[in-house]
């Protein structure tokens, strides 16, 4: 099965500017969930979208912003682009999880954004 | 607000040597508790998860509430465990989880 896929793995942008990442999810899974990693903050969740719908989101300003198609793939926003939004930006696909229920995770390699 | 807390930034041990890695966590319900690990150039991946109390890689982790620490320990620490190991924990239904922020464990020859 091929694992979680993330467009495009290298981004250079300018402040101001915007831009959308992609990330495909393992066939069959309808969970996705968006990290963001900085050497400063570590780990920090964005959002997580199942069947289309956020499910759950992290505490990040409006400019950050995502959606999931019908076909599980989801793509992130982010508008009016600060040079702390250098990061890797990382996406994780699942099985859907319940509260008593926790499907494991996998990591997309991430996109590692750049913002001069 | 939840928190997970990894005191140690590296860890550097002798292959042969026992190793702990630490975490402590603040959440106020009922948490569900994690080790990840990427090794270089992979992926972040799941170690072990409290709930399954199993032993991987050699790996093993009590989750103590009453401290709220949910620490990794291995008794023999091999070179192939050199990784950055992070704790989590996820609070409600839903994949949301809460990151510490990584030790860096170097096992020497």
């Amino acid at each position: 099965k091929a694992g979680v896929t993330q467009t495009p793995r290298y981004l250079i942008k300018t402040r101001g500017q915007q831009v959308t990442l992609s990330c495909s999810p393992i066939s069959g899974h309808r969970s996705v969930s968006w990290y963001q990693q900085t050497p400063g903050q570590g780990l920090q969740f964005l959002f997580e979208y199942f069947s289309e719908t956020q499910r759950n989101k992290g505490n990040f300003p409006g400019r950050f912003s995502g959606r999931q198609f019908s076909n599980s793939r989801s793509e992130m926003n982010v508008s009016t682009l600060e040079l702390g939004d250098s990061a890797l930006y990382l996406c994780a696909s699942s099985l859907a999880s319940g509260p008593s229920s926790y499907n494991e995770q996998f990591f997309g390699p991430g996109t590692r954004l750049t913002v001069l | 607000a939840q928190r997970v807390t990894q005191p140690e930034k590296l860890l550097s041990v002798f292959k042969g040597a026992p190793v702990e890695l630490k975490c402590n966590y603040s959440y106020s319900g009922s948490p569900e508790l994690f080790w990840y690990v990427q090794y270089s150039r992979q992926r972040l991946q799941l170690l072990l998860r409290h709930i399954s109390r199993e032993s991987i890689k050699g790996f093993t982790a009590d989750l103590n509430k009453g401290e709220t620490s949910f620490h990794l320990k291995k008794p023999f620490a091999q070179e192939e465990d050199s990784a950055m190991y992070y704790c989590a924990l996820r609070r409600n239904a839903g994949n949301m989880l809460t990151f510490g922020g990584g030790t860096r464990l170097m096992v020497k020859p």
